[in-house]
């Protein structure tokens, strides 16, 4: 089945550590995009990719980069520049030329830092 | 840049019986699509409703409709006949029409709402 996998489910690490989330589609998608939830407030961008090799910042890309070497991966690294990164992460891909399909969420990464 | 407020945090509805749940977005363009996404607690993202903007016509899925005023640029959620199920968060969420550019088919959401239902 096609679909989105983010792993690993829940995540913790000390703070000053960098953390590489992880992304996988088999959708055949060109574009993949990270997005924050916090408690209370929408999901909001951190970086988007419509290309292998090609990304862009999001609302809230300080303290993160992300690199994009294969067509299904899209890995999101928490650096320790990020202030506050304990959060729930949510990984999507869409296909860029037809803006009425939804984009696909993988289930989501879970982050404790302390 | 465009914005999506949902101006309800919380909202609750009796089993069977139905709610509205209300967004309102900002834009300058004129083509582009708008969504309902459903998070229940597997905090899973479920695509409930779509409507595109160049159609007048309000999209009808099921139990879920939505009420689309392009001039006052809003964009409500129905759900009729609620059930037990339905109770999650809701996000409404925008996307610019059209390939490329500068927007690369990303969403932009809403707070959202946590709906809750009563048996």
């Amino acid at each position: 089945d096609g679909g989105i996998t983010q792993s690993p489910k829940y995540l913790f690490r000390k703070e000053g550590q960098n953390v590489t989330l992880s992304c996988e589609q088999n959708l055949n998608h060109d574009a993949m995009y990270w997005y924050r939830q916090d408690p209370g407030q929408g999901l909001r961008l951190i970086y988007y990719s419509q290309i292998v090799n090609d990304f862009q910042k999001g609302d809230i890309a300080e303290g993160y980069s992300v690199s994009r070497e294969k067509k299904e991966s899209f890995p999101l690294t928490v650096t320790s520049a990020q202030k506050n990164p304990t959060a729930f992460y949510l990984c999507a891909s869409g296909d860029l030329f037809s803006y009425n399909s939804p984009l696909h969420f993988g289930n989501g990464t879970r982050l404790t830092v302390t | 840049a465009q914005t999506v407020t949902q101006s309800q945090p919380e909202m609750s509805v009796q089993e069977a019986e139905t709610v509205t749940l209300s967004c309102t977005y900002d834009t300058s363009e004129s083509d582009y699509y708008l969504f309902w996404y459903k998070q229940p607690p597997s905090r899973q993202m479920i695509l409930v409703i779509r409507q595109e903007a160049y159609k007048q016509q309000n999209a009808t899925e099921n139990r879920f409709s939505v009420n689309f005023q392009k001039a006052a640029k809003s964009f409500s959620l129905k759900i009729s006949d609620s059930q037990l199920g339905d109770a999650a968060m809701y996000f409404c969420a925008y996307r610019s029409a059209g390939a490329g550019g500068t927007s690369y088919g990303k969403l932009t959401f809403g707070q959202g709402t946590i709906l809750t239902v009563h048996p």
